[in-house]
């Protein structure tokens, strides 16, 4: 099965808003409510940022937002801040009962 | 509090089978969630594995099926990787999770493993 489609990487300056897209099919992203987000700093563990195209965990931040429009999945940072300077991954269930991550995108703070 | 630790060989030779375990603490494998591996190669993004339920319906990644296999131990409360003819190729850090269907919300901290002779 093919990774999901990220973009490489994206920048922004404290404050502003970013928006990090996520591209996969319709028996997939386009298919099901069941797109994930996490955010991974340098060697450590990713961690749950958005479930379910749009719900946030208890914790973290109502900065991060999810949505979804056909086949493409969408995480926006508001309010941009230092910290929030690290890698992020989708993740899609798959009509193949299947799971699959997209390539990562590295979020820089300017 | 919900808590994964991985356990295992750092090193594997090539073609011998890599061997993970995943114990689980402050969650009950049998409860009603699915358990995970996933995987990031040095530099590399993730990549899942395989999936269990504790009633041992499994699912693979189909670019690895015919290699790698995952089961549960209720009574030990862990569940386990086996990945076999592993090249170096299969150098990376692995990770078990949790899986609420059908995303990852709790991640262990992840054991290198590298592959070589």
């Amino acid at each position: 099965q093919s990774a999901l489609t990220q973009p490489a990487s994206v920048s922004g300056s404290p404050g502003q808003s970013i928006t990090i897209s996520c591209t996969g099919t319709s028996s997939g992203v386009g298919g099901y409510n069941y797109v994930s987000w996490y955010q991974q700093y340098p060697g450590k563990a990713p961690k749950l940022m958005i479930y379910g195209v749009s719900n946030r965990p208890s914790g973290v931040s109502n900065r991060f937002s999810g949505s979804k429009s056909g086949n493409t999945a969408s995480l926006t940072i508001s309010g941009l801040q230092a910290e929030d300077e690290a890698d992020y991954y989708c993740s899609s269930y798959t009509s193949s009962s299947t799971l699959v991550f997209g390539g990562g995108t590295k979020l820089t703070v300017l | 509090q919900v808590q994964l630790q991985e356990s295992g060989p750092g090193l594997v030779k090539p073609s011998e089978t890599l061997s993970l375990t995943c114990t689980v603490s402050g969650s009950s494998i049998s409860s009603a969630y699915y358990w995970g591996w996933i995987r990031q190669p040095p530099g590399k993004g993730l990549e899942w594995l395989a999936t269990i339920y504790h009633s041992g319906s499994t699912s693979y990644n189909p670019s690895l099926k015919s290699r790698v296999s995952i089961s549960v131990d209720t009574s030990k409360n862990q569940f386990s990787l086996k990945l076999s003819s592993v090249t170096a190729a299969d150098t990376a850090v692995y990770y078990c999770a949790r899986v609420d269907p059908w995303f990852f919300d709790y991640w262990g901290q992840g054991t290198l493993v590298t592959v070589s002779s």
